[in-house]
C-alpha cells in the first residue's frame, strides 16, 4: 500500500462545477499538506499549504485536513476551463520530506 | 525574472552517453531538490541539498551525481544513460527543508 493514495482520474467535469479532489494517506505523523497544480509540460506550481487539521480558504479554492481520518481534499468552486491539468497532494511529517501523490487529472468542459 | 530555471528544456540522445542538466534558483532559497516524474506522473526525490551540503540521497544508481556550486545552483550529471532514464526531470527550491517547494517546468530526457 502506497503512504499517499490519489485517485489518477481523469475526473470531467461541466464548467461551473463544485469540484472535489482527495487524497489518503496511511502515515500518522504527517502533519505539513500541501495541493500543487500541474500544467501540461509545466512543473508543478503551489496552490495551498496546510498545517495540521482543518480547513485554509484562498479565493475559489478551499484546502480541508482532516487527520482523524487520514484524508485531505481540495473544493475548487465555480470551475472554469483554465482549471483544467493535474492536481498532485504531498505531505510531509517531522523530518519534512515530501511524500506525493500520483495526481489527478481534472478536464473542466465549457 | 524566472524563479528556479532548468537547462536544457529537451534532451534527446543516444543510449550509454553521458549528459548534464542544470538548475538555477533566484529566490534566495537554502534548499534544493532533483526530482524524476515518469509518464504516469509521479513525482519521486532524488536528491536534496541544503546550503550545499547533501541532504537527501534516495536509492538512485550512482550514475546520477548532483552537484552544488553554490546553494543557488544544483547541476544534474547522469552517465551512461539507458533507455529506462527517460523521464521528465524537475529541478525545485524552497527555503528550508519545511517550507513549500517551488519548481522549474522540467527537462523532458529522452534516450534513444
Amino acid at each position: 500500500q502506497k503512504e499517499v493514495e490519489q485517485d489518477p482520474g481523469p475526473l470531467s467535469v461541466p464548467e461551473g462545477a463544485i469540484v472535489s479532489l482527495n487524497c489518503t494517506y496511511s502515515n500518522s505523523a504527517f502533519q505539513y499538506f500541501m495541493w500543487y497544480r500541474q500544467y501540461s509540460r509545466k512543473g508543478p506550481e503551489l496552490l495551498m499549504y496546510t498545517y495540521s487539521s482543518g480547513n485554509k480558504e484562498d479565493g475559489r479554492f478551499t484546502a480541508q485536513v482532516d487527520k482523524s481520518s487520514k484524508y485531505i481534499s481540495l473544493f475548487i468552486r465555480d470551475s472554469q476551463p483554465s482549471d483544467s491539468a493535474t492536481y498532485l497532494c504531498a505531505m510531509s511529517g517531522s523530518n519534512y520530506q515530501l511524500i506525493w501523490g500520483a495526481g489527478t487529472k481534472l478536464i473542466i468542459k465549457p | 525574472d524566472t524563479a528556479v530555471s532548468q537547462t536544457p528544456k529537451y534532451l534527446v540522445t543516444q543510449m550509454g552517453n553521458d549528459k548534464s542538466i542544470k538548475c538555477e534558483q533566484n529566490l534566495g532559497h537554502d534548499t534544493m531538490y532533483w526530482y524524476k516524474q515518469d509518464s504516469k506522473k509521479f513525482l519521486k526525490i532524488m536528491f536534496s541539498y541544503n546550503n550545499k551540503e547533501l541532504i537527501i540521497n534516495e536509492t538512485v544508481p550512482n550514475r546520477f551525481s548532483p552537484k552544488s556550486p553554490d546553494k543557488a545552483h544544483l547541476n544534474l550529471h547522469i552517465n551512461s544513460l539507458e533507455l529506462g532514464d527517460s523521464a521528465v526531470y524537475f529541478c525545485a527550491s524552497s527555503q528550508n527543508s519545511n517550507q513549500p517547494q517551488h519548481f522549474g517546468d522540467g527537462t523532458r530526457l529522452s534516450i534513444l
